[in-house]
């Protein structure tokens, strides 16, 4: 079992429906990051959180920390945000290297 | 103000020869960390460096793989004779203080060996 699971592999939706990506995770960590990466390949840093939530235009992360479980919303999703969304944690007890979901495919259609 | 910046963004080699992966993190950041993302996978952790100096490299595969990031210049991955499974895309990314501040990625180099 992957020690970071995200869910859904994969997700469509209409323009203006609200989204929701899962992430759970089965050790104790320090944060957890959502990024993005665009079908061009690159990938950007969205959210880093240990606790409660934050919110940037759109986007909405949250995490429970004593559930292991974290949710990325998009509120009035776009075709533009279709991507790949990516959930990664850093392990708690001093190593500093990511452990990464396999990500979550969102396309957005008009 | 750049971002982090790897070139070459494509890399195509063959069986045997050497690949070299450069990364210039953002100005003012000392720390960098390469990851590979395999065709069809996630991303994995390679390595964590400061400068001069490895910190981490438990991901690294034991042979033909190694990093550097020295005193003046980029940091640099180097895979020798690589093989036809190097194929990937090499992620770098860069912060200024490590621990859980926030990560800038590069672009990404897609290496493909013929």
């Amino acid at each position: 079992k992957n020690e970071v699971e995200q869910s859904p592999q994969n997700l469509t939706a209409q323009e203006g429906e609200f989204i929701t990506i899962n992430c759970s995770y089965s050790v104790g960590i320090s944060a957890l990051h959502w990024l993005q990466q665009h079908p061009g390949g690159g990938i950007v840093s969205l959210f880093m959180l240990s606790s409660g939530k934050k919110k940037h235009g759109r986007l909405i992360a949250t995490i429970n920390i004593q559930e292991k479980h974290s949710s990325l919303h998009i509120t009035a999703s776009h075709p533009r945000d279709s991507a790949v969304y990516i959930c990664a944690v850093s392990v708690q007890g001093g190593s500093e290297k990511l452990v990464f979901g396999k990500g979550t495919k969102l396309t957005v259609n008009p | 103000n750049a971002g982090v910046m790897q070139n070459p963004r494509h890399l195509v080699r063959r069986r045997g020869q050497e690949a070299r992966l450069r990364c210039s993190p953002m100005k003012g950041h000392s720390h960098v960390y390469w990851y590979r993302q395999l065709p069809e996978e996630g991303l994995k952790f390679m390595v964590y460096l400061q400068k001069e100096n490895i910190i981490d490299e438990s991901g690294m595969p034991k042979e033909r793989f190694s990093a550097e990031f020295p005193k003046e210049g980029p940091s640099i991955l180097r895979i020798q004779q690589v093989v036809r499974g190097d194929s990937a895309a090499y992620f770098c990314a860069s912060s200024p203080t490590g621990g859980d501040s926030p990560l800038h990625f590069g672009n990404g180099t897609r290496l493909t060996v013929t």
